[in-house]
């Protein structure tokens, strides 16, 4: 198994560019979600997902959208890239019964940066 | 914000001294969850806690869940350069999805 898998591993954008992270995972976990690392702030929520076709907001979820047409997909979409959205971000899964009760398994993280 | 903090911040220890990281939130916890993060890695799993006043034992590592279960901390007994990186707690406050704490860092002096 690939575990949690995240495109690109490092992304430099203009502000007011658009562009998609993905994130896929192969454990058929229902549980995905995503977060945003900055130094000093841990781990902030942005948007998570219980399933396919269900996702809801988390902490942070302004200037992104999410979808989740099928189990192993969840991607992050920027619309309008801005200088405060450079950030590292990880998408995570687990399992679902509980879904976020269970181990959170990482992807590598993408390292966006917004100039 | 966040509701579930977590301190110290950072942590310089010497190699073989020991190392404590306390988790607190103001409501309940349905359970507890700690990670570990290396420079430049991802957060990897370490343990969950569920039980109020639940101890739990990884070889040198000491997880324990308070029995307000509103706190819990982890504690690392004579540490290694290995043990180097970032520690969070997570948890739910509440009916909410899983909180992170801001995590400890962890310096090692060999």
């Amino acid at each position: 198994n690939a575990g949690v898998t995240q495109t690109p591993k490092f992304q430099v954008l203009k502000t007011g560019q658009s562009m998609t992270l993905q994130c896929a995972q192969d454990m058929n976990h229902e549980y995905m979600s995503w977060y945003r690392q900055d130094p000093g702030m841990g781990l902030r929520l942005i948007h998570y997902s219980v399933g396919a076709g269900i996702t809801d907001q988390g902490e942070v979820p302004n200037g992104y959208n999410v979808s989740r047409s099928t189990t192993e997909d969840f991607p992050l979409r920027l619309l309008s890239a801005a200088p405060s959205q450079t950030s590292v971000y990880f998408c995570a899964s687990s399992y679902s019964l509980g879904g976020a009760y269970n181990e959170q398994f990482f992807g590598p993280g993408t390292r966006l940066t917004v100039l | 914000g966040q509701q579930v903090m977590q301190i110290p911040q950072y942590q310089h220890v010497q190699e073989g001294e020991d190392f404590t990281t306390y988790c607190n939130s103001s409501t309940t916890l349905s359970n507890i969850q700690w990670y570990k993060q290396r420079p430049g890695g991802h957060p990897v799993f370490l343990i969950q806690l569920v039980k109020s006043g639940e101890v739990k034992k990884q070889k040198r590592l000491t997880f324990q869940f308070g029995e307000a279960k509103k706190n819990s901390s982890l504690h690392i007994t004579a540490t290694q350069t290995t043990d180097v990186g970032t520690y969070f707690c997570a948890g739910h406050p509440g009916n909410t999805p899983l909180v992170f704490g801001k995590g400890t860092r962890l310096s090692v002096i060999a």
